[in-house]
């Protein structure tokens, strides 16, 4: 399995911050990459695919960027309803893999 | 509009065996591959099936495999997970996911609510 290592694990940001989440993957997945916004007993949203192309519906506030295996997920200015664990999950293989999450909490 | 609802979570004893359901709708639902996804409690999201568009591609995580099995019927715009030989460690909320394609290599683009299964004495 492809092992995906997002930092950091947690990040206290305020509103109007720009964030950035990385996540690393242990070999190249070329740009089989998607990043979810999951909230407190809520199934998880898909916000990023193809590891740059935004999902109909998604705010342009966010954005992804990377390819290989280093990845980005952009929040250009943090929102009130931002405040979420963030995932990152792998594709290119038949065995998805998901990142640990980073959780985006209030300063 | 794009609905996925899973059914069947419950309590159910080491060793037991559930079938957990997934009610699909909005959608051409033999078409699009479909995954099973769980997260325990308190953890992160952990892949556990898919099966793909037409059901001839089905894949496990390793653990699961040998115990889990993926279908659909396509009659019922419904996609099951039987579980069998549970043990503590598959206690997660289990949600059903239609990825973006028939493909199996595929984002998931929709998720259903979730359902609960407690593996406990």
């Amino acid at each position: 399995d492809i092992q995906m290592t997002q930092s950091p694990s947690t990040l206290s940001a305020s509103v109007g911050d720009r964030v950035t989440i990385t996540c690393r993957a242990r070999q190249s997945i070329s740009s089989s990459l998607a990043w979810y916004q999951q909230k407190p007993g809520k199934a998880p949203k898909l916000l990023i695919y193809k590891a740059s192309s935004l999902e109909s519906g998604v705010p342009s506030r966010f954005s992804g960027s990377g390819s290989g295996t280093e990845f980005t997920l952009t929040i250009s200015s943090l929102q009130p309803d931002d405040f979420a664990t963030y995932y990152c999950q792998q594709y290119n293989s038949y065995s998805w893999t998901f990142g640990q999450g980073t959780k985006v909490e209030i300063k | 509009e794009v609905q996925l609802v899973e059914s069947g979570g419950n309590l159910i004893q080491p060793g037991g065996s559930l079938r957990l359901s997934c009610a699909a709708s909005g959608f051409t639902s033999d078409y699009y591959a479909m995954n099973w996804v769980r997260q325990a409690p308190g953890k992160g999201l952990e892949w556990v099936s898919v099966i793909s568009g037409n059901g001839s591609y089905t894949d496990y995580a390793d653990s699961v495999k040998g115990r889990f099995t993926i279908s659909r019927d396509s009659s019922k715009n419904t996609l099951y997970l039987q579980m069998s030989s549970l043990r503590a460690e598959d206690t997660a909320v289990y949600y059903c996911a239609k990825l973006g394609g028939a493909t199996v290599l595929s984002r998931a683009d929709f998720w259903g609510q979730g359902t609960l299964v407690t593996v406990s004495s």
